[in-house]
């Protein structure tokens, strides 16, 4: 069965324009969650939805990401006026309620 | 906040011995769930074993076992066999009751033939 799919699988962009990541959960799954990793690192939490909400946004490292999630499905992650900082992997992974999480292939992004 | 800690930033095994990846975790819940994720370097996320606070008995999925301390705050990986296949990052995660979920900075694993 189809798994958890992101597009771009990469994005190069400058600094200070802004970018939209897709993710796209296993059919079913409520929850969906997005992390960041950058090179050589472990995965940092962003956000988490339940459905189209997202009771947890504390991982949301500033005011320049935003996320979200129609339909109970498709998610998208918006960077605002992006940051040589903001390069790196972006994950999501979605799941059932209270079960594994099944993460997707990642977006890799650059900013020149 | 729940923290995981995983102290060893690299281990080497040589193939077909046994390797154990530590992991410990900080909290003060009682349910949860413990997870280790394998990423290669093709990056996908794998999850090898997952392990339910309240089951006393440690998770085995073949050739990979835990050994689980819930006093002790500890979540341990062991391979056995090491196969060439299982070189990669190793991630210890910790996920609450609320969904909550925490990783580990990860363990690189290199497996000598």
């Amino acid at each position: 069965g189809a798994g958890v799919s992101q597009s771009p699988s990469n994005k190069v962009t400058e600094k200070g324009k802004d970018v939209e990541l897709r993710c796209d959960p296993i059919s079913g799954h409520t929850a969906l969650y997005w992390y960041r990793q950058s090179l050589g690192q472990g995965l940092e939490f962003l956000i988490y939805f339940q459905g189209n909400s997202a009771p947890d946004k504390s991982g949301l490292p500033s005011d320049r990401f935003s996320a979200e999630r129609t339909g109970g499905s498709v998610s998208t992650l918006t960077i605002q006026r992006t940051q040589q900082e903001d390069s790196a992997v972006y994950l999501c992974a979605s799941s059932p309620v209270w079960e594994t999480q099944y993460f997707g292939p990642g977006t890799r992004l650059l900013v020149l | 906040a729940q923290t995981v800690t995983q102290s060893q930033p690299e281990m080497s095994v040589q193939e077909a011995e046994t390797v154990t990846l530590s992991c410990t975790y900080d909290t003060s819940e009682s349910d949860y769930y413990l997870f280790w994720y394998k990423q290669p370097p093709s990056r996908q996320m794998i999850l090898v074993i997952r392990q339910e606070a309240y089951k006393q008995q440690n998770a085995t999925e073949n050739r990979f076992s835990v050994n689980f301390q819930k006093a002790a705050k500890s979540f341990s990986l062991k391979i056995s066999d090491s196969q060439l296949g299982d070189a990669a990052m190793y991630f210890c995660a910790y996920r609450s009751y609320n969904n909550d979920m925490r990783f580990g900075a990860g363990t690189r694993l290199t497996v000598k033939p």
